[in-house]
C-alpha cells in the first residue's frame, strides 16, 4: 500500500495568513504516460462528510474558492490557502488514487489563531 | 446535482453481518465507479471497496475476506456487506462517487458493533 503522510498534524494560522499542508507518499504518484499525478485533497468540517477540494494535485473542483491551491509533483505536495477565513476551518486529508487501496493521510487539523 | 444517500442499520451484533445500502439519485449509476469509505469517530479515513456498475469489484485486501459490494442499476443503488463484524468496524459509512478522486458523498452513516 502506498502510506501517505501528512504534516503537521494540527496548525494554527490568524484570518487573513496563508495555510501551508503538506503531503508525502512512500512511491511516486505520477503515472509517466500521462503526465498526471493521482493525488486529492479533501476538506472534512465538523459533522459533515469530506468536501472534494483538489483532484489531479492542483485541478480546483467547481465551486471551490481560488484561495484554495494544490502543488507538487511525484511524491511530495503541498495544499495552500491563501488568505484564512473562518470558514475554512475543518481537517484536511490528501489520498493518493494512483492505485488501489487508495489510501488517505493522516489528516491536518486547521484552526484559527 | 448527484446526491448519495446511505441506509442501513444502525447498531448490529458482533460476528454478524453489517448490510448498507448506498440510493444515487440526480444521475444514473450506469457509470462511474462507486466507492464505500469508512471513518471510525474520531479517526481518518479508510477505503473499503469500490463497483462498476458492470459489477466489477475492488476490495481493500485488509478487508477483502469480509467484504462484498453489489450494484443493482434498475433501483440505481449500490450495497455493501461486511461479514464477522467487530467493535473495530464501528465508523460512520461513506458512499461516493468514484473518479479516482472522490467526487460526490453521502452524509455517512453511523454503524455501531455491540451486543
Amino acid at each position: 500500500d502506498i502510506v501517505m503522510t501528512q504534516s503537521p498534524d494540527s496548525l494554527a494560522v490568524s484570518l487573513g495568513e496563508r495555510a501551508t499542508i503538506n503531503c508525502k507518499s512512500s512511491q511516486s504518484v505520477l503515472y509517466s504516460s500521462n503526465n498526471k499525478n493521482y493525488l486529492a485533497w479533501y476538506q472534512q468540517k465538523a459533522g459533515q462528510p469530506p468536501k472534494l477540494l483538489i483532484y489531479w494535485a492542483s485541478t480546483r473542483e467547481s465551486g471551490v474558492p481560488d484561495r484554495f491551491s494544490g502543488s507538487g509533483s511525484g511524491t511530495d505536495f503541498t495544499l495552500t490557502i491563501s488568505s484564512l477565513q473562518a470558514e475554512d476551518v475543518a481537517v484536511y486529508y490528501c489520498q493518493q488514487y494512483y492505485n488501489t487501496p487508495y489510501t488517505f493521510g493522516q489528516g491536518t487539523k486547521l484552526e484559527i489563531k | 446535482q448527484v446526491q448519495l444517500q446511505e441506509s442501513g442499520p444502525g447498531l448490529v451484533k458482533p460476528s454478524e453481518t453489517l448490510s448498507l445500502t448506498c440510493t444515487v439519485s440526480g444521475g444514473s449509476i450506469s457509470s462511474y465507479h462507486w466507492s464505500w469509505i469508512r471513518q471510525p469517530p474520531g479517526k481518518g479515513l479508510e477505503w473499503i471497496g469500490y463497483i462498476y456498475y458492470s459489477g466489477s469489484t475492488n476490495y481493500n485486501p485488509s478487508l477483502k475476506s469480509r467484504v462484498t459490494i453489489s450494484v443493482d442499476t434498475s433501483k440505481n443503488q449500490f450495497s455493501l456487506k461486511l461479514s464477522s463484524v467487530t467493535a473495530a468496524d464501528t465508523a460512520l459509512y461513506y458512499c461516493a462517487r468514484d473518479q479516482g478522486y472522490l467526487g460526490y458523498w453521502g452524509q455517512g452513516t453511523l454503524v455501531t458493533v455491540s451486543s
